[in-house]
């Protein structure tokens, strides 16, 4: 089974400063996806990457498959930004798909 | 891209109850997965759901405390049975086959 670590674990940072929040893994991927949770539980997708670098808006994820290691980027930090990001992989699939396998996610918290 | 929609948003129940999730997607989608995140926890995957056949149950989850539906390729059910506190944990809903969609959550509090 994937172990998936996360860190850090809680980061808080005053706004406009650049966020990294890194990723790793212990058994190789077929993906890795990038995941907000807000409070309220719900979770969005940000990113889903299998190799490479990709960009939306402030947001950056980045992939090294050799080093089983991702990191993502917040420039331009902002306090809605605050969320708990996780990161979650898929394990290649072997007579049928199975769910992702979690990080415990970081707390972010940007204050104005 | 698919949206995904639970119902409830959350619910505060009584100890020895049932309750059922629903989830419905609003495009077809062959992989459907139900997940439990417990309080300062990350995710963990509960089971797949199955379009005309029985759950898949991950290790430490079994079919009688958490019963699966999967009638067609938009929608599935799960029901928490006869809960305890240690139930309480928000419940989600996934869907998707290379890109993975979540559904809101279900916070679940039992009393």
């Amino acid at each position: 089974k994937n172990e998936v670590e996360q860190s850090p674990q809680n980061l808080t940072a005053q706004e406009g400063e650049f966020i990294t929040i890194n990723c790793s893994y212990s058994v190789g991927i077929s993906a890795l996806h990038w995941l907000q949770q807000h409070p309220g539980g719900g979770i969005v997708s940000l990113f889903m990457l299998s190799s490479g670098k990709k960009k939306h808006g402030r947001l950056i994820a980045t992939i090294n498959i050799q080093e089983k290691h991702s990191s993502l980027h917040i420039t331009a930090s902002h306090p809605r930004d605050s969320a708990v990001y996780i990161c979650a992989v898929s394990p290649f699939s072997g007579g049928g798909a199975d769910g992702l396998t979690f990080g415990k996610g970081t707390h972010l918290i940007i204050q104005p | 891209s698919a949206v995904i929609s639970q119902k409830p948003s959350r619910d505060i129940c009584q100890r020895g109850t049932s309750l059922t999730i629903q989830c419905q997607v609003d495009s077809q989608v062959t992989m459907m997965f139900w997940y439990r995140q417990q309080p300062g926890q990350s995710l963990t995957l509960i089971a797949t759901a199955n379009q005309g056949s029985e759950a898949t149950y991950e290790s430490g989850f079994v079919i009688d405390k958490f019963p699966i539906s999967r009638p067609n390729l938009t929608f599935s059910t799960l029901t928490v049975s006869n809960m305890s506190p240690e139930d309480s944990s928000i419940y989600l809903c996934s869907g998707g086959d290379s890109l993975r969609f979540f559904g809101p959550g279900t916070r679940l509090t039992v009393l």
